[in-house]
């Protein structure tokens, strides 16, 4: 079973053009979050999706910044016009649905290799 | 409103010793609790989990914590040191159900031989 993918690994991007992350959660798994880490710092909340909704973005800046989750395919976070304050890990996360059956629901987050991102 | 506080950014050990990594939550709900390791330039790998079970997680790679209620502590600590654990360590709360997680900034670990 593939964990968490996203690609591409590494993205250069000059200031002013756009970027395209994806993500492909575990299989299974409809819940797909999306994180921002800058240098020396740990990972913030941007967004969080299910197929075909946003449930919650309120970690994601208001301006340049989008995210979706298809019913088909891969998550994307896109950042249009891209600014050098961009430059950062982007890491996606998916968990499962439904509650276990036995003990308390642990929703437990499985996280990707991330995309770092450079803007020039 | 739901935090981690990671009380030291750096620790620095000898290899063999014990490792302590301190870590304090606020929490308006009972919380699941994590601790997350990443090593240079890699995704996030998950140590251990506490989801109201038991108060003392074993994890993997010899990682324990404790979750104490009264202290709102929940400190990763491992008895022996090895060069392989020197990484960023976070400490992580999620509030409830399929909620955002909430990081702590993070401890770097370093292993000195």
């Amino acid at each position: 079973n593939a964990g968490v993918m996203q690609n591409p690994r590494h993205l250069v991007r000059r200031r002013g053009q756009e970027a395209r992350l994806r993500c492909s959660p575990m299989k299974g798994h409809s819940h797909v979050y999306w994180y921002r880490q800058l240098p020396e710092e740990g990972l913030k909340f941007m967004v969080y999706l299910q197929k075909e909704n946003i449930i919650d973005e309120s970690g994601m800046p208001k301006e340049r910044f989008s995210a979706e989750f298809p019913k088909e395919g891969p998550s994307i976070l896109r950042i249009q016009q891209v600014v050098r304050g961009d430059s950062a890990a982007y890491f996606c996360a998916s968990s499962l649905a439904a509650r276990t059956r036995t003990g308390p629901p642990s929703y437990e987050q499985y996280f990707g290799p991330g995309t770092r991102l450079t803007v020039t | 409103a739901q935090s981690v506080t990671q009380l030291d950014s750096h620790v620095s050990v000898s290899e063999g010793t014990p490792v302590l990594l301190r870590c304090n939550y606020s929490s308006s709900y009972s919380p699941s609790l994590f601790w997350y390791v990443q090593h240079p330039n890699k995704g996030l790998q998950l140590l251990l989990k506490y989801t109201s079970a038991a108060t003392l997680v074993k994890g993997i790679n010899g990682f324990e914590a404790e979750f104490k209620k009264s202290e709102t502590s929940f400190h990763l600590t491992k008895p022996s040191a090895h060069m392989s654990d020197a990484a960023e360590y976070f400490c992580v709360v999620s509030p409830e159900g399929n909620t955002p997680l909430v990081f702590g900034k993070g401890t770097r670990l370093s292993v000195i031989a």
